[in-house]
């Protein structure tokens, strides 16, 4: 059971935009900055959002971040068939003393 | 180009050691923290441990604690996991990753090495 929580699955039409959620508490969403990955099939995780809500350099803006309170946000805008992966949240539990992660949410581009 | 490259996974026996290295190039090395995460086939990221830049500090999962020593060359490049009295639930693929931590702030991990695969049983 991960400490943060992401929903299995969500799915859009490409062009259209989706959200994957990631809800965590206050040792680790609630007082320290979050991360995105993306994983594509049978490859090594990719950052995709750092800091909250920073793109690294090279990372198209229709990915974007956002925390509030104890969740977390990823958005993807102007979805393409590419972006088909699983993507997963990360952050620091104080609590914990260990980087923690969402157990992570397929996307599928229909 | 910014690289890392981990070697050493393989087949080990339950009760048994292995050490998975991961060699770092194309940035400077000995600014940065690592760390090492972990994955079964078709399933989470899980953490295993990271490292100061200069080796001085380390942290483990509670799942690996006492059995796992990470450690790093700086003048070789090189990040190192020891692991000892493995279990079959060690069974996964093993990443490095450099951190974007400052301190006791952690922000990410932006270059993640391809993986070796280590299996006990």
């Amino acid at each position: 059971q991960s400490a943060l929580t992401q929903p299995p699955s969500v799915s859009a039409a490409a062009g259209q935009k989706v959200t994957i959620s990631c809800s965590g508490s206050s040792s680790n969403i609630g007082s320290n900055y979050v991360s995105w990955y993306q994983q594509l099939p049978g490859t090594a995780p990719k950052l995709l959002i750092y800091d909250n809500n920073k793109r690294p350099s090279g990372k198209p803006d229709r990915f974007s971040g956002s925390k509030s309170g104890t969740s977390a946000t990823l958005g993807i805008t102007g979805l393409q068939t590419g972006d088909e992966a699983d993507y997963y949240c990360g952050t620091w539990d104080s609590s914990l003393s260990a980087v923690v992660f969402g157990g992570g949410t397929k996307l599928t581009v229909l | 180009e910014v690289q890392l490259v981990e070697s050493g996974g393989g087949l080990v026996q339950p009760g048994g050691s292995l050490r998975v290295s991961c060699a770092a190039s194309g940035f400077t090395f000995s600014s940065y923290w690592m760390h090492w995460v972990r994955q079964v086939p078709g399933k989470g990221l899980v953490w295993v441990s990271r490292i100061n830049s200069d080796g001085s500090t380390t942290t483990y999962a509670d799942s690996v604690k006492g059995r796992f020593t990470i450690s790093r060359d700086n003048a070789g490049n090189t990040l190192s996991l020891q692991m000892n009295s493995l279990r079959a639930e060690d069974t996964a693929v093993y990443f490095c990753a450099r951190g974007l931590d400052m301190g006791y702030y952690f922000y990410g991990m932006d270059v993640w090495g391809q993986g070796t695969t280590v299996t006990v049983s």
